[in-house]
């Protein structure tokens, strides 16, 4: 759990303001996946991505919402013009291939939209 | 659509006492892990089971998987209050296990 790095932690942004999440994998690891967590809820997939390429964005809304993750750098996790909707949290995971049937979880950027 | 149902939603115990927790699915998977998540952290995983009727242990947690691979079981034996936490199941996504689905988790208290 530790190996895969989230930042910010903790992000608050006034509505119509731009977010973003960041997410270094694990060492080695070239997949990286996108989840969000509701209050009281289990954790609903968003996107998935390799090096340069998004592979499955059947659970990110397809407004406001964006996914990268360059060649170099960590993955970024866009939203623009927050609403108040989108406070959650915001966990990555990392797997070092696919299939993706485990998943290793960073500690999450809890956002919250004032 | 693949669902995967958790009960019971929350739990509260003594210290000392056993308890289990269930994961139920009318779908196959062909594969569950079980997560225990803390307030402000990310899911740890705990265990993955694969066969159909695997049993596993993890020190005074057992985990099982059902012969249908549609269900799973969680007991654990003498909670401790370090065993406090959200425990989620989840599995693959049969349409091309890009993603993991998950229950909506057991909120587990234990009381000292």
């Amino acid at each position: 759990n530790a190996g895969v790095m989230q930042n910010p932690r903790h992000l608050v942004r006034r509505r119509g303001q731009e977010a973003r999440l960041r997410c270094s994998p694990m060492k080695g690891h070239s997949h990286v996946y996108w989840y969000r967590q509701l209050p009281e809820e289990g954790l609903k997939f968003m996107v998935y991505l390799q090096k340069e390429n998004i592979i499955d964005e059947s659970g990110m809304p397809k407004e406001r919402f964006s996914a990268e993750f360059p060649k170099e750098g960590p993955s970024i996790l866009r939203i623009q013009q927050v609403v108040r909707g989108d406070s959650a949290a915001y966990f990555c995971a990392s797997s070092p291939q696919g299939p993706h049937t485990e998943a290793f979880f960073g500690q999450g950027t809890r956002l919250t939209v004032v | 659509t693949q669902l995967l149902e958790q009960s019971p939603q929350f739990l509260s115990i003594q210290e000392g006492e056993n308890l289990t927790v269930y994961c139920n699915s009318s779908s196959v998977f062909s594969s569950l892990q079980w997560y225990r998540q803390e307030p402000g952290e990310g899911p740890v995983l705990l265990v993955t089971v694969v066969t159909g009727g695997e049993v596993k242990k993890l020190k005074r947690l057992t985990f099982q998987f059902g012969d249908a691979r549609k269900d799973s079981s969680l007991h654990i034996t003498a909670a401790q209050p370090g065993d406090t936490g959200l425990y989620l199941c989840a599995g693959p996504f049969s349409g091309g296990y890009n993603k993991l689905i998950f229950g909506a988790g057991t909120r587990l208290a234990v009381h000292p």
